[in-house]
């Protein structure tokens, strides 16, 4: 059974440009968490959604983030017309429906705004 | 609001050794608590889950006990091995109990 799988796992981007983060969850997962962790930080939670919807994006910011979870394919963070202070590690992580909710996280994708 | 606090300063200890990590949270009533591992580059990595009332968890070298009137999680390593060093994050499930909250991880160094 595939892990969960984030690509790319290096993104280079110029300030402006838009960076496309991609989450494939395990297999048999229906929920998907995605995180940004800056250097020497912890975990930061964004946004958590199932299928078709976003159930909780309390830690997204407003402007510039979108998230979706559509039926087919896989789990895509985007952000728009990125910054340097965007510049940090993106988790996704997914768990089978249930609790207790143990996530099972992927390799991460390392953006870089230049 | 909800806080999750590990100590933020780095745990250096000789190999051999236990090594014990605390958890303390606020404004929670978990209905359980997961500790994970970090190592550089990577993600975390799922250890252990230890429900409210469960006093103490134990998996190979690895011990977790959960104190609910304490509001408090220890999480031990004994016989510890370099291989041991990296980030140990503790979480919680939020009140809504649909998402885990971290804290800030701390991080182990075990020296030969």
């Amino acid at each position: 059974n595939a892990g969960v799988m984030q690509n790319p796992r290096h993104l280079v981007r110029r300030r402006g440009q838009e960076a496309r983060l991609r989450c494939s969850p395990m297999k048999g997962h229906s929920h998907v968490y995605w995180y940004r962790q800056l250097p020497e930080e912890g975990l930061k939670f964004m946004v958590y959604l199932q299928k078709e919807n976003i159930i909780d994006e309390s830690g997204m910011p407003k402007e510039r983030f979108s998230a979706e979870f559509p039926k087919e394919g896989p789990s895509i963070l985007r952000i728009q017309q990125v910054v340097r202070g965007d510049s940090a590690a993106y988790f996704c992580a997914s768990s089978p429906t249930g609790s207790p909710m143990v996530e099972y996280f992927g390799p991460g994708t390392r953006l870089t705004v230049t | 609001s909800q806080k999750i606090e590990q100590n933020s300063e780095a745990l250096n200890i000789q190999e051999g050794k236990t090594a014990t990590l605390t958890c303390n949270y606020t404004n929670y009533s978990p209905a359980y608590l997961q500790w994970y591992r970090q190592d550089p580059g990577r993600g975390p990595v799922f250890l252990l889950l230890i429900r409210e009332n469960e006093k103490e968890k134990r998996k190979e070298r690895l011990k977790v006990t959960f104190d609910t009137t304490l509001k408090q999680s220890l999480f031990h390593i004994t016989a510890s091995q370099p291989a041991d060093s990296a980030t140990y994050l503790c979480a919680l499930p939020s009140n809504a109990g649909n998402m885990l909250t971290f804290g800030g991880g701390t991080r182990l160094m075990v020296k030969p």
